[in-house]
């Protein structure tokens, strides 16, 4: 196990159409998040999971948004009708519940929408 | 809702000089602090946590609660610890054990 894996690295989309990214977890751990990073900004929350249940959304997270993590393990993240505003970088990050907020983040998904 | 705020957006200084990175929050139950620190192509790692009370290659951070701060320091400065630096807080009444970041100091150390 080699870390929390993203995939793709980069995505070039046209307005429009839909993305998906997919995060694999460090194995053991049960929670799984997703934030995205804008230019000159910090990663700002979209959504985590407990095992495979979504347990909170930011507001962020538009109806053009969706997460799933079906078995507990990966996790990918939708954006349908992708907007130019959709531009950024998105990060996954996980860690075990037990542990005092020990994150381990991926190398993220750079979008952009053209 | 926390908040945390990074007032320099760019610090630069000289090899071997004291370098103090600024962290303010906002915050209204007993926050987590933590430091993540971003190298150039690498990912998010974090660098330290408040209640670890740990030094992490030279930095050293100190939650002062009347100040709401927790700025990072390091005495001498070396040109390896160019980097991104980000500080987030959460807490035990924070959904999930999320973070909040502030903006982020690029911090760059000249020869």
């Amino acid at each position: 196990d080699t870390g929390v894996s993203q995939n793709p690295r980069h995505k070039i989309t046209k307005r429009g159409q839909n993305v998906t990214f997919r995060c694999d977890p460090i194995s053991e751990h049960n929670r799984l998040y997703w934030y995205r990073q804008t230019l000159g900004q910090g990663p700002e929350f979209l959504t985590y999971f407990q095992n495979e249940a979504q347990l909170e959304k930011s507001r962020l997270l538009s109806d053009r948004f969706s997460a799933e993590r079906p078995k507990g393990s990966f996790s990918t993240l939708e954006i349908q009708r992708t907007e130019q505003g959709d531009s950024a970088m998105y990060l996954c990050a996980s860690s075990l519940v037990t542990t005092d907020y020990g994150y381990t983040f991926g190398s993220g998904t750079r979008l952009t929408v053209v | 809702a926390q908040r945390v705020t990074q007032p320099e957006k760019l610090l630069s200084v000289f090899k071997g000089a004291p370098v103090e990175l600024k962290c303010n929050y906002s915050y209204s139950g007993s926050p987590e602090l933590f430091w993540y620190v971003q190298y150039s192509r690498q990912r998010l790692q974090l660098l330290l946590r408040h209640i670890s009370r740990e030094s992490i290659k030279g930095f050293t951070a100190d939650l002062n609660k009347g100040e709401t701060s927790f700025h990072l320091k390091k005495p001498f400065a070396q040109e390896e610890d160019s980097a991104m630096y980000y500080c987030a807080l959460s807490g035990p009444h924070i959904s999930g054990s999320r973070l909040t970041f502030g903006e982020g100091t690029q911090l760059t150390v000249n020869p």
